[in-house]
């Protein structure tokens, strides 16, 4: 079946310093990967995605490289903002499933001044 | 463009009452999802729908969860009666894609459920 492993948190980090969130995934098809951040009190937020092996989704500093050989798709960004504070959830959708979204546990990040 | 929206954003009750949230998706979205997504947790979904149909109710509490979604736009998901451990935030997401495809779902800003 489908599902989705992610780093456990919760993460602190200096501003300025180098994020890594760990998520691997299982699929049954050709996966679509993602993440989303939700920042306090606020909904989900797409952050950027990936809908094949190889591509590099990129969003406000964030990376993220779908990699099929060792199914993951590792969240990264160079220098971590105090705004960068939030849950981070790793999700994939794969089409044999209907669109059908399946999320990790999220790894919350806070960053310190 | 407007985003999903979704109220009321807290609600409050004591267990064995019901409660009703209602959604609205982004305009021309055909496909409308319910999540549940309990502290510390990922979003789970309840429902799917493709326009006024369901898709995917195979994670519904049915006997004491229901959805509609009545002329394919706006949805309504009713809980009755309510359990504690129905204390969650219930998530509405809608995207463009058809059947089959794959495609970015947009969040609602959730309803925060406590049962007391």
């Amino acid at each position: 079946g489908n599902s989705v492993t992610q780093m456990e948190g919760p993460v602190t980090l200096s501003e300025e310093a180098f994020l890594t969130i760990n998520c691997t995934y299982t699929a049954t098809g050709y996966p679509s990967l993602f993440w989303y951040v939700q920042y306090p009190g606020e909904g989900l937020q797409l952050l950027l995605k990936a809908t094949k092996a190889d591509d590099k989704g990129s969003n406000k500093g964030f990376e993220a490289t779908y990699r099929k050989e060792t199914t993951s798709f590792h969240l990264e960004k160079g220098s971590v903002q105090v705004s960068d504070s939030a849950v981070y959830f790793c999700a994939l959708s794969d089409s044999d499933t209907g669109n059908q979204f399946y999320f990790g546990t999220g790894t919350s990040l806070t960053v310190i001044p | 463009e407007a985003g999903v929206a979704q109220s009321p954003r807290y609600k409050i009750i004591e267990k064995r009452q019901s409660v009703a949230f209602w959604c609205n998706p982004i305009s021309g979205h055909a496909t409308l999802y319910w999540y549940q997504q309990i502290l510390g947790q990922g979003p789970k979904l309840l429902i799917q729908f493709q326009n006024n149909g369901v898709v995917d109710d195979s994670q519904l509490p049915k006997d004491r969860f229901s959805a509609e979604r009545l002329k394919g736009v706006d949805s309504t998901l009713k809980i009755q009666p309510a359990k504690l451990e129905d204390s969650a935030v219930y998530l509405c997401a809608s995207s463009l894609a058809l059947a089959g495809g794959t495609d970015t779902q947009y969040f609602g800003p959730g309803t925060r459920l406590t049962v007391l």
